[in-house]
């Protein structure tokens, strides 16, 4: 079936680097853009990057610009997030989720996975 | 940067409607999709540019959008679709490309 699964979360100090990974399954993935989308406890969700289907244009939003890096290997059929200098307000259960085809929408979203960022 | 408001909660009895609006200026001229998250779960996609669903989400989820609110209407409440709802729009102006609503609880008296 359809599925992405996220991995690599964890705690980490203030100015500390994680990279997350997304395998997907069950679709062709090279044919969707995809995302990474944040939550913070208790709040609500947050954009955080975008990566074309073929990975030749990439969007951060402004609160991770310089600090983070998406890619993607669709020979792995996998996409990374690269978190460098890590602060306490990133700190967030993250998502990887699946374009929709000719909408800017998210159809497909994984578990998610926690990234705790404190000292 | 473009900005989407929500109700923070509302209630509803159950098999009574539910409407959740989400304002945004002139969002009537976007494309507005809705997501339903339950808690310790990943949201999914239950409406799709303003009124359409994915297969597999019942009629009874219905969206509408014009001028300043889109809408979110939930028909013939069940205790199951208690949870909390986003709005999302696309906005190239934005800092955040893909601007998410403040979010709606949902709770079924």
């Amino acid at each position: 079936q359809v599925q992405l699964v996220e991995s690599g979360g964890g705690l980490v100090k203030p100015g500390g680097s994680l990279r997350l990974s997304c395998a997907a399954s069950g679709f062709t993935f090279s044919d969707y853009y995809m995302s990474w989308i944040r939550q913070a406890p208790g709040k609500g969700l947050e954009w955080v990057s975008y990566i074309s289907s073929s990975g030749s244009t990439i969007y951060y939003a402004d609160s991770v610009k310089g600090r983070f890096t998406i890619s993607r290997d669709n020979a792995k059929n996998s996409l990374y997030l690269q978190m460098n200098s890590l602060r306490a307000e990133d700190t967030a259960v993250y998502y990887c989720a699946r374009g929709c085809k000719n909408v800017d929408a998210f159809d497909i979203w994984g578990q998610g996975t926690m990234v705790t960022v404190s000292s | 940067s473009y900005v989407l408001t929500q109700p923070p909660s509302v209630s509803v009895a159950p098999g009574q409607t539910a409407r959740i609006t989400c304002g945004g200026n002139n969002i009537g001229s976007k494309s507005v999709h809705w997501y339903q998250q339950k808690p310790g779960q990943a949201p999914v996609l239950v409406v799709y540019d303003d009124s359409d669903r994915p297969s597999g989400i019942p009629e009874r989820f219905s969206g509408s959008n014009s001028g300043n609110t889109a809408t979110l209407t939930i028909s013939r409440v069940e205790a199951g679709d208690e949870a909390d709802y986003y709005c999302q729009v696309w906005d190239s102006s934005s800092d955040h490309y893909y601007v998410f609503g403040t979010g709606t609880k949902v709770t079924v008296l």
